[in-house]
């Protein structure tokens, strides 16, 4: 069975920066494609980044210079390491798996939240 | 690329036809899918490739279109639909989705 499940999120105050974790079972991440994808509250859904098999990543706009995703194929880990935070950063944050066929995002864990204020 | 769905909600009952479309700001190619939220879950594939269905969706559902028009049909609403859709373009960087069309009980 596959599971993806995100930890790493809490309460920061702006200009701060966390990490965040995907912890992955049932498949290896470095063989799919693996995403972030948030929701602020009472919001709709926004893609942040993407990485694929062979490590080439991409950002959306708001976060390019600041997010950085990876991921550590001894631990089946992807990361999304976040500097720089501001208020709008406030949301839940999914990774979520593509497994390169489908060109859409099967699995999807269940978010970790992510609050920036003072 | 901008993504518009429309309507943005819609208030319907069970049995009914429920057609959703999402207009792209500029042409996009097959890499395209569709989302079912419901609240407080993590979002759910329906459907990829603009109109293949994603693993254990009903046939109920379906996508169709091209270029920069799109639509999510559902032949005839169950009350396990009632939820909120999203469309996606993963064919030009930054992907994006849309903002979203909540399916409401009447």
């Amino acid at each position: 069975e596959i599971q993806l499940v995100e930890s790493g999120g809490g309460l920061i105050q702006p200009g701060g920066s966390l990490r965040l974790s995907c912890a992955a079972s049932g498949f290896t991440v470095s063989s799919d494609y693996m995403n972030w994808v948030r929701q602020a509250p009472g919001k709709g859904l926004e893609w942040i980044s993407v990485i694929y098999s062979g490590g080439t990543s991409y950002y959306t706009d708001s976060v390019k210079g600041r997010f950085t995703i990876s991921r550590d194929d001894s631990t089946n880990t992807l990361y999304l390491q976040m500097n720089s935070l501001r208020a709008e950063d406030t949301a839940v944050y999914h990774c979520a798996r593509d497994p390169g066929v489908t060109n859409g995002m099967v699995d999807w864990g269940q978010g970790t939240t992510v609050t920036v204020s003072s | 690329i901008q993504l518009t769905q429309s309507p943005s909600s819609l208030s319907t009952s069970v049995g009914d036809r429920v057609t959703i479309t999402c207009r792209a700001s500029q042409g996009i190619d097959s890499s395209f899918a569709w989302y079912q939220q419901k609240p407080g879950k993590a979002p759910k594939l329906l459907i990829y490739g603009v109109s293949t269905l994603a693993s254990g969706v009903p046939s109920r559902f379906s996508g169709s279109g091209s270029g920069t028009d799109f639509t999510l049909t559902i032949s005839s609403l169950q009350p396990e639909d009632f939820a909120t859709y999203y469309c996606q373009q993963l064919n030009i960087y930054p992907w994006t989705f849309g903002q979203g069309t909540r399916v409401e009980i009447k």
